[in-house]
């Protein structure tokens, strides 16, 4: 029972497709994120949602759309792929509880390979 | 805006040793939490072990230890009796308080190589 889960694990498309990647936790957590590692194998956060709620945007193109149905799932919708879009997209979750440490814990992560 | 250097983009040791990676960070906030995260080959991102900086006390979870040093804004990572299974690439990574939205900002990693 894999505790942040995203599928699929591996995604190879052509350039100008449309795909999407889903991710679920099962942790009761209330804040869930997209992160991008790149091919250098540099984490930077893309989006983070809070109870549905989008609280950031880290100056995505708007080709990403994330969508957050409800507080366990969040996926990742990608128009027009390009070339640099190749990555491995991490999901992750984690409570606001005050006075917490509130880490985040990831899914295992979805590869996308363009070409 | 927050950064994360880890200056050692690779380090090896041998089995049974112990090892030491290096972070540093830059920012203004007096109250943040600090994270070392593995990421095997497998790409899982596992949680190694974190600090608060308001605790004084070095975090340890088994043959992970810290020293941060909030002065100096250092926060390395000690892996003692070195085992196959540490190696991997380790990410340091800082979360403010001040912040909403409780995102993660990572290094640039360091691979670790564990010797036979």
């Amino acid at each position: 029972d894999t505790a942040v889960s995203q599928t699929p694990k591996y995604l190879v498309t052509q350039m100008g497709n449309d795909k999407s990647i889903k991710c679920e936790q099962n942790l009761g957590h209330d804040t869930m994120y997209w992160y991008k590692q790149d091919s250098k194998k540099f984490l930077k956060i893309m989006f983070s949602y809070n109870n549905k709620e989008l609280i950031i945007n880290e100056t995505v193109p708007n080709r990403f759309s994330p969508k957050s149905p409800d507080k366990a799932h969040l996926n990742l919708h990608i128009n027009s792929l390009e070339l640099g879009d190749s990555a491995v997209y991490f999901c992750a979750s984690s409570s606001e509880v005050t006075g917490g440490v509130n880490t985040i814990y990831f899914g295992e992560g979805s590869w996308l390979t363009v070409v | 805006a927050q950064t994360v250097t880890q200056s050692q983009p690779e380090m090896s040791v041998q089995e049974a040793e112990t090892v030491t990676l290096s972070c540093t960070y830059d920012t203004s906030e007096s109250d943040y939490y600090l994270f070392w995260y593995k990421q095997p080959p497998s790409r899982q991102m596992i949680l190694v072990i974190r600090q608060e900086a308001y605790k004084q006390q070095n975090a340890t979870e088994n043959r992970f230890s810290v020293n941060f040093q909030k002065a100096a804004k250092s926060f390395s990572l000690k892996i003692s009796d070195s085992q196959l299974g540490d190696a991997a690439m380790y990410f340091c990574a800082y979360r403010s308080l001040m912040e909403y939205g409780n995102k993660l900002v990572f290094g640039a990693g360091t691979i670790l190589r564990v010797k036979s």
